[in-house]
């Protein structure tokens, strides 16, 4: 079974901090991406990255940046945080055109 | 730009019932792939069915089936014999064929009483 773990189910964070999420996947995965989910508003792409080093920008990328320096991982940063980035934050991978298979989810509350 | 609309926040069925969610999309492809991910109150995302759409038959998993009307860019999932584990979010999404991002829609709650 794929496997996508999220460094931090929970997080809170002060604004201003620099943050950074952590993805892995396990299954050798050419796709990442990294969601933010809101009620009433679904998923939202911020980034992905289809190759190491490679990244493109999604829907709402403003406020972050990502980093892919090896296959398996996929980091979200938070240059300085902000209390509207309070959010669920979701990973995926995938490989080609296939379905994306999802990390459990960090919850990040900025105060 | 592709838009998928899920027109139920919120959708409730009794234990043993059927039930249908509904999702519409908009696109210009005629070459893409259509999917229903359900999202439990833990929060882990996981896919519950695929439909390619070059395909006319609907797919079906299990207690899981869609009705795929490609003309009327239609996809409703049907959930026969509702369980207490089918309480979720439900998302609609699209992925356009050569491309690897999808676009989901914004949920169908789905609440199930014993």
């Amino acid at each position: 079974d794929v496997k996508v773990t999220q460094s931090s189910r929970y997080l809170v964070k002060r604004t201003g901090e620099k943050v950074f999420l952590e993805c892995v996947q396990d299954m050798d995965h050419e796709n990442m991406f990294w969601y933010r989910q809101d009620p009433g508003l679904g998923l939202r792409l911020i980034y992905f990255s289809y190759d190491v080093k490679m990244k493109e920008k999604g829907d709402i990328p403003e406020g972050y940046s990502v980093s892919r320096e090896k296959k398996e991982r996929f980091s979200l940063i938070l240059e300085s945080a902000s209390t509207n980035q309070t959010s669920m934050y979701l990973c995926a991978s995938s490989w080609g055109t296939s379905e994306q298979y999802f990390g459990p989810g960090t919850r990040l509350t900025v105060t | 730009a592709q838009t998928v609309t899920q027109s139920q926040p919120e959708m409730s069925v009794q234990e043993a019932e059927t039930v249908t969610l509904s999702c519409t999309y908009d696109t210009s492809e005629s070459d893409y792939y259509l999917f229903w991910y359900k999202q439990p109150p833990s929060r882990q995302m996981i896919l519950v069915i695929r439909q390619e759409a070059y395909k006319q038959q609907n797919a079906t998993e299990n207690r899981f089936s869609v009705n795929f009307q490609k003309a009327a860019k239609s996809f409703s999932l049907k959930i026969s014999d509702s369980q207490l584990g089918d309480a979720a979010m439900y998302f609609c999404a699209y992925l356009n064929s050569g491309y690897s991002t999808l676009t989901f829609g914004k949920g169908t709650m789905l609440l199930v009483s014993p």
